[in-house]
């Protein structure tokens, strides 16, 4: 099936130690997004990727990149993770601004 | 975007029809009403969206009051896979952005 797959599912990283979680599709939508998720919280976009275009949300803190190198696959990047970035990190994907969007399982990361 | 109010928790027996409520009394008129679910350690996941008619999918039915006001997600014979909070988006469906604003939501508790 057509699916959003993120890998890994857990990661746990130290604190201060870069750490790149992954997210490949096969659903060939032009949009893919970046969400962080806090315990007990909603998920907050950090930022997207329209086609090749980046499109940083305006409180994502500087720590967060994101890479895009095709279609299929997007990098979420976390130069120096601190506490308080443990959290589940979602891929989604669209077509173009379709309110509908498409979510991974999610990466739990852990920082000690 | 319009802004949503949900019960914070809501109880359904096995079985049973789950009526779930959302409030948006400052919804425009080219906003619609979207619902996502989310169980517990997955990604969120797309139900159903409509306008102003009612809708129905193979998953839920979607009442939208004449006024446009308030909603009800229905799931006519809820299980136990269906326990998961469920979250009530107002939005227009394009060139306003691209982040899902998933409010706090209602943690649905389905119990044999």
């Amino acid at each position: 099936d057509a699916m959003v797959i993120q890998n890994p599912r857990y990661q746990v990283t130290q604190f201060g130690k870069p750490v790149t979680l992954s997210c490949s599709q096969t659903l060939n939508h032009n949009v893919m997004y970046w969400y962080q998720q806090k315990s007990s919280q909603a998920p907050k976009l950090l930022f997207h990727y329209y086609d090749k275009d980046f499109n940083n949300e305006a409180d994502t803190p500087d720590n967060f990149q994101s890479r895009r190198p095709n279609t299929s696959f997007c990098f979420l990047d976390i130069r120096s993770p601190g506490l308080g970035d443990a959290a589940m990190y979602l891929c989604a994907t669209s077509i173009d601004q379709e309110r509908i969007q498409y979510f991974g399982a999610g990466t739990r990361l852990s920082v000690l | 975007d319009a802004k949503t109010t949900q019960p914070t928790s809501m109880d359904c027996a096995e079985g049973r029809a789950a009526n779930l409520p959302c409030n948006h009394s400052t919804i425009s008129g080219n906003e619609y009403v979207y619902w996502y679910r989310q169980i517990h350690s997955q990604g969120p996941q797309y139900i159903i969206h409509g306008l102003k008619n009612n809708e129905t999918n193979e998953m839920a039915s979607l009442i939208i009051t004449e006024d446009r006001k308030s909603s009800t997600l229905i799931l006519p014979h809820a299980t136990l896979r269906d326990t998961a909070v469920y979250y009530c988006i107002v939005r227009v469906n394009s060139n306003s952005g691209y982040a899902l604003n998933f409010g706090k939501g209602t943690s649905l508790l389905v119990t044999p």
